[in-house]
């Protein structure tokens, strides 16, 4: 069985200042995915950043980017110039990469507030 | 485009009663999966469906079971509610062919037990 663990409960940062949500993960597969996930206070999860495993080049996307070191099972999430609507929940997630298989192993989340 | 829909967004039922909750996906995707979010939580998976076949199913009891019409709506059913089946129920749907591995989730059920 996969476990995602999120040490961070909650962080803080100030507007346009750079923060990094950490993420650890336990699996022996070696073919997954990884995902952070965004939850605003309206509920709605929406994707923000996807890492295929068997990718070494780190994804990014806009402001965002991950720090993915396989061996250490380690996948942070950095927002850089953070801007007020990144206040949310965010949540690590794993995803075994198997044909027909679309479950999620969710971490239980960082709140992220941006002060402005 | 519409995304995921799901319905009632909120309700309270008191314990032993049952509940259905309701999600249409995307148009276009075929697989409908469901978590539920206890507060302060990560979500955690229940159910997953495609083709009217369930294709996962989470560590929940039998009360818990869901069914997915020709459509590819669905329905997850909740018999004997207790207290700790308060949550926010979230479907997510995905196009199964060519999956990503993203799944594009719906605002969610908030369901209250007393």
């Amino acid at each position: 069985a996969q476990t995602v663990t999120q040490s961070q409960p909650e962080m803080s940062v100030q507007e346009a200042e750079t923060v990094t949500l950490s993420c650890t993960y336990d699996t022996s597969e070696n073919n997954y995915y990884l995902f952070w996930y965004k939850q605003p206070p309206s509920r709605q999860m929406i994707l923000v950043i996807r890492q295929e495993a068997y990718k070494q080049q780190n994804a990014t996307e806009n402001r965002f980017s991950v720090n993915f070191q396989k061996a250490a099972k380690s996948f942070s999430l950095k927002i850089s110039d953070s801007q007020l609507g990144d206040t949310a929940m965010y949540f690590c997630a794993f995803m075994k990469q198997a044909f027909g298989n679309e479950k999620l192993t969710f971490g239980t989340g960082t709140r992220l507030t941006i002060i402005p | 485009d519409a995304g995921v829909t799901q319905s009632p967004t909120h309700l309270i039922k008191t314990r032993g009663q049952h509940v259905t909750l309701r999600c249409s996906p995307i148009s276009g995707h075929k697989s409908v999966s469901w978590y539920q979010q206890v507060l302060g939580q990560g979500p955690q998976f229940i159910f997953q469906y495609y083709e009217k076949e369930e294709r996962g199913r989470g560590n929940f009891p039998d009360r818990f079971s869901a069914r997915q019409f020709p459509n590819y709506s669905s329905e997850l059913n909740v018999n004997a509610l207790l207290l700790g089946d308060s949550a926010l129920y979230l479907c997510a749907s995905s196009p199964w062919s060519r999956s990503t591995g993203e799944l594009f989730f719906g605002e969610g059920s908030r369901l209250t037990v007393l």
